[in-house]
């Protein structure tokens, strides 16, 4: 099936680092959605975009829907134990698609 | 507002049987989704209903199957099990078709 080009795919960082993830297509898409999985449970809404430069924050996480509306990127400022997870950007016309993930860990 | 519920929570199968899964979205919303999710493959959409019609469907099988009820309420079934289905089912559901997605907690799988 389709997926959204995401990266990186990992990252190990330290508490209190900012973090950066991107989602790319060769497709337009509509709307832009970040989520954030934890083991075991289902994807959780973190932050939706609509329009084509939109900047939204939502605490210490920021996104952006990409001008092209081929991409989009999430930055987590100032990074907390809690912050660990996957996080997936998804692209929506008729249907969503997904990226393939960031796996975020925090090194002790 | 109670969030999507999805049951039962965990599953074990073998290979040629049929399961069935259900969803309950959340209050109000007309919309269901279901995804797959693997390690290898990510999350694959497999189809969505809204008002009880199928509205898009994904690139699976015909063993794979889904209805909405007139309660919104969704159920998937899986026929003929293959090793290859094990994964984690999750239902999504929303208002309509540029609302926010909103995911149950998923019914993992696993066929032996």
């Amino acid at each position: 099936g389709q997926q959204l080009n995401q990266s990186p795919q990992s990252m190990f960082i330290q508490e209190g680092e900012d973090v950066s993830m991107n989602c790319t297509s060769s497709s337009i898409f509509n709307t832009w959605l970040w989520y954030k999985q934890d083991p075991g449970e289902g994807p959780v809404l973190l932050i939706a975009l609509y329009k084509a430069g939109e900047l939204t924050s939502n605490g210490r996480l920021t996104a952006q829907f990409g001008i092209t509306r081929k991409d989009s990127f999430l930055n987590i400022s100032a990074s907390i134990p809690s912050d660990v997870g996957i996080y997936f950007c998804a692209g929506r016309n008729e249907k969503l698609t997904f990226g393939t993930g960031t796996r975020l860990t925090i090194i002790p | 507002k109670a969030g999507v519920t999805q049951t039962p929570r965990y599953l074990i199968k073998t290979r040629g049987q049929q399961v069935t899964l259900s969803c309950s979205p959340i209050s109000g919303h007309r919309s269901v989704s279901w995804y797959q999710q693997t390690p290898g493959q990510g999350l694959q959409f497999l189809f969505e209903y809204f008002s009880e019609t199928q509205r898009n469907k994904g690139n699976f099988p015909g063993r794979f199957s889904g209805r909405q009820f007139s309660n919104s309420r969704s159920e998937m079934n899986v026929s003929t099990l293959e090793l290859g289905d094990s994964a984690l089912y999750l239902c999504a559901s929303s208002g309509g078709s540029n609302e926010k997605l909103f995911f149950g907690s998923g019914t993992q799988l696993s066929v032996l």
